[in-house]
């Protein structure tokens, strides 16, 4: 069965600092990754996801993560954030085929200070 | 626009009630999923169901049961409820398939156990 670890249980930054989040997932076989985003109050939104290709992959809001497979990570980035970027992230993970049973990384709480 | 449709924002139940939760997605997604969100912990499984009557144990099953009569529709019933159910409910549906794909969210249904 699949797994994620999010090592970064909160993370505090001013706004204009860049940052990176860390996943790092556990799973035999191929992949799908993503990551998702709750603001305050709102229900959970996809930032971006990988099923293939470019390992680089961008979301909205001017996220990108990179799938790194050697690693088995898939670290989410942004190189200036805003005060509106304070939410939490979800990194999660799927079978890339067969049945897709949903896996989540216990989250990441985000405090943008402006 | 894809839904996914919780029955209820807030609930208050005493302890010992039976307690239902239904969710509705309007997407015709084959895959449904009910996690439970709590601080620190991150979104937890608690049941998933890959077709009409089929439901598989997630990783916190304990205390829960689930129903899914129509492809649409995936409850989960709490057979009698604790102060440690307390928690918010979050429903996802999904569309399995090779790759490409998402899970979408309900708005999530807080619920308290007095």
């Amino acid at each position: 069965a699949q797994s994620v670890s999010q090592h970064n249980h909160h993370v505090i930054l001013s706004e204009a600092a860049s940052l990176e989040l860390g996943c790092n997932y556990s799973y035999g076989g191929t992949v799908n990754l993503f990551w998702y985003v709750q603001y305050p109050g709102q229900h959970l939104q996809l930032l971006l996801k990988y099923f293939s290709g470019d390992p680089l992959v961008k979301g909205i809001k001017g996220f990108e993560a990179e799938f790194i497979k050697s690693k088995f990570s898939f670290n989410l980035r942004k190189p200036s954030v805003q005060w509106s970027d304070t939410a939490e992230y979800f990194c999660a993970v799927t079978p890339y085929t067969g049945f897709q049973k949903l896996v989540f990384g216990t989250g990441t709480r985000l405090l943008v200070s402006p | 626009d894809v839904k996914v449709t919780q029955s209820s924002r807030y609930l208050v139940k005493r302890t010992g009630e039976k307690v239902f939760l239904e969710c509705v997605q309007d997407m015709d997604h084959e895959n449904m999923f009910w996690y439970r969100q709590d601080p620190g912990l991150g979104l937890r499984l608690i049941y998933f169901s890959y077709d009409v009557k089929m439901k598989e144990k997630g990783d916190i099953p304990e205390g829960y049961s689930v129903s899914r009569e129509k492809k649409e529709r995936f409850s989960l019933i709490l057979e009698s409820a604790s102060t440690n159910q307390t928690s918010m409910y979050l429903c996802a549906s999904i569309k399995p398939g090779r790759g490409n794909t998402e899970a979408f969210f309900g708005q999530g249904t807080r619920l308290t156990v007095v």
